[in-house]
């Protein structure tokens, strides 16, 4: 079982077409980080949530963190192929001493 | 490009040797961070360093082992290797020593153990 749920596993979706992607856990973070990675190739980083509540504008992309900081959100508004990978939530929990990365949202845009 | 460079890219050897990934972080970063990914895995976080020293521990393997020199080089070694530890190991620096600032991933290297 890992820490940090995320869901959909996959999505393919149409080049303009909006979607969400969510990042679930039972336990507490001190900040989330969103990152985006392409076949073999690291993950980059797109932002980092750190207040309960918090929303962060990236160009089309917005990041939630929820209240409790147990979850988040990334929602990508007209999606392009350009957005097309592999996007991760990841972060240190409140009282552990590792770092978590979630089980990934492998999304596709179709021109 | 992030300024995190990792060698070998590729990596191919045979169960039961023993291999050493290299890693050089961003300049200025103090810490160092090793990752192994593999597809039934996800990326799983192994080790972590700050200015020589080890800071934090996830499932890391007795089998491997980690150090950051000096000149902040971080090298990982991976002994008596099996099947299964074929995967995508990436190297991350960061400039802070706490885990909840921004991690700056290199381009990984590949091994397969046959």
């Amino acid at each position: 079982t890992q820490l940090l749920e995320q869901s959909p596993q996959f999505l393919s979706i149409q080049e303009g077409e909006n979607l969400t992607v969510y990042c679930n856990s039972s336990s507490v973070f001190s900040s989330l980080q969103w990152y985006r990675q392409e076949p073999g190739e690291g993950p980059v980083l797109l932002v980092t949530v750190v207040t309960g509540g918090e929303v962060k504008k990236l160009k089309r992309l917005t990041f939630q963190f929820g209240d409790a900081r147990k979850d988040s959100s990334l929602h990508i508004t007209a999606a392009q192929p350009g957005d097309t990978g592999l996007y991760l939530c990841a972060g240190p929990t409140n009282t552990g001493n590792q770092f978590y990365f979630g089980t990934g949202t492998s999304l596709t845009v179709i021109p | 490009d992030s300024g995190v460079t990792q060698t070998p890219k590729h990596l191919i050897t045979a169960t039961g040797q023993r291999v050493t990934l290299r890693c050089s972080p961003r300049s200025g970063d103090l810490s160092v961070y090793w990752y192994q990914q593999s597809l039934d895995q996800g990326l799983q976080f192994l080790i972590q360093y700050y200015n020589g020293e080890e800071r934090a521990k996830g499932n890391i393997l007795e089998r491997f082992s980690a150090q950051q020199f000096p000149d902040l080089h971080s090298e990982l070694n991976l002994s008596s290797l099996e099947l299964g530890d074929s995967a995508l190991y990436f190297c991350a620096s960061s400039p802070r020593d706490r885990r909840s600032y921004e991690q700056y991933f290199g381009p990984g290297t590949r091994l397969t153990v046959t």
